[in-house]
């Protein structure tokens, strides 16, 4: 079946620090893989995405590379700041659509000035 | 702002109680998502609607059940309440009934406790 798991946090950096959180899936198929975002008091919204092996989802400085050999899609910032302090969650669909969305259990990151 | 209005925010309530948590999906999408995120359980897929039609049935309890409205908003009902239940219900839309790395938009959540 399909699964994704992330590393346990809670994650705590200084500012300027930089950030890897750990995804690695399993999956019957060839799925797509999401990593989305929840600030605090707020719902999850998509941070990046990757269709196929070797794409790289980026955005807001946020990088994550499909890694097919190895399972995995690890989340990766050079530096992190305040404001990028919320929880991560790796998640999968297989080609039957977002109602097969998988998620981790999410990772708890924690910003200090 | 996602454009997915949940309500109400916060739910408190007894065991064996019913409730209902509504949601309006963003202006133009079709498809509604339940999602219960619980400590020890992650953030569980429950239930799909596309235009007014099941679509597709997750990890819910015959407890629990849902419906969309012709209006597209849509209802979670939630009966016999255990203290197990006590989770953060969020509700999400999507434009299409879900083409695999579509993205979903999601509301801010309701908060059940049950006490």
């Amino acid at each position: 079946g399909n699964s994704v798991t992330q590393m346990e946090g809670p994650v705590t950096l200084s500012e300027e620090a930089f950030l890897t959180i750990n995804c690695t899936y399993t999956a019957t198929g060839y799925p797509s893989l999401f990593w989305y975002v929840q600030y605090p008091g707020e719902g999850l919204q998509l941070l990046l995405k990757a269709t196929k092996a070797d794409d790289k989802g980026s955005n807001k400085g946020f990088e994550a590379t499909y890694r097919k050999e190895t399972t995995s899609f690890h989340l990766e910032k050079g530096s992190v700041q305040v404001s990028d302090s919320a929880v991560y969650f790796c998640a999968l669909s297989d080609q039957g659509g977002a109602n097969n969305l998988f998620f981790g259990t999410g990772t708890r990151l924690t910003v200090i000035p | 702002d996602s454009g997915v209005t949940q309500t109400p925010k916060h739910l408190i309530t007894a065991t064996g109680q019913r409730v209902t948590l509504r949601c309006s999906p963003r202006s133009g999408d079709l498809s509604v998502y339940w999602y219960q995120q619980s400590l020890d359980q992650g953030l569980q897929f429950l239930i799909q609607y596309y235009n007014g039609e099941e679509r597709a049935k997750g990890n819910i309890l015959e407890r629990f059940s849902a419906q969309q409205f012709p209006d597209l908003h849509s209802e979670l009902n939630l009966s016999s309440l255990e203290l197990g239940d006590s989770a953060l219900y969020f509700c999400a839309s999507s434009r299409t009934p879900g083409q695999g790395d579509e993205k979903l938009f999601f509301g801010s959540g309701t908060q059940l406790s049950v006490l």
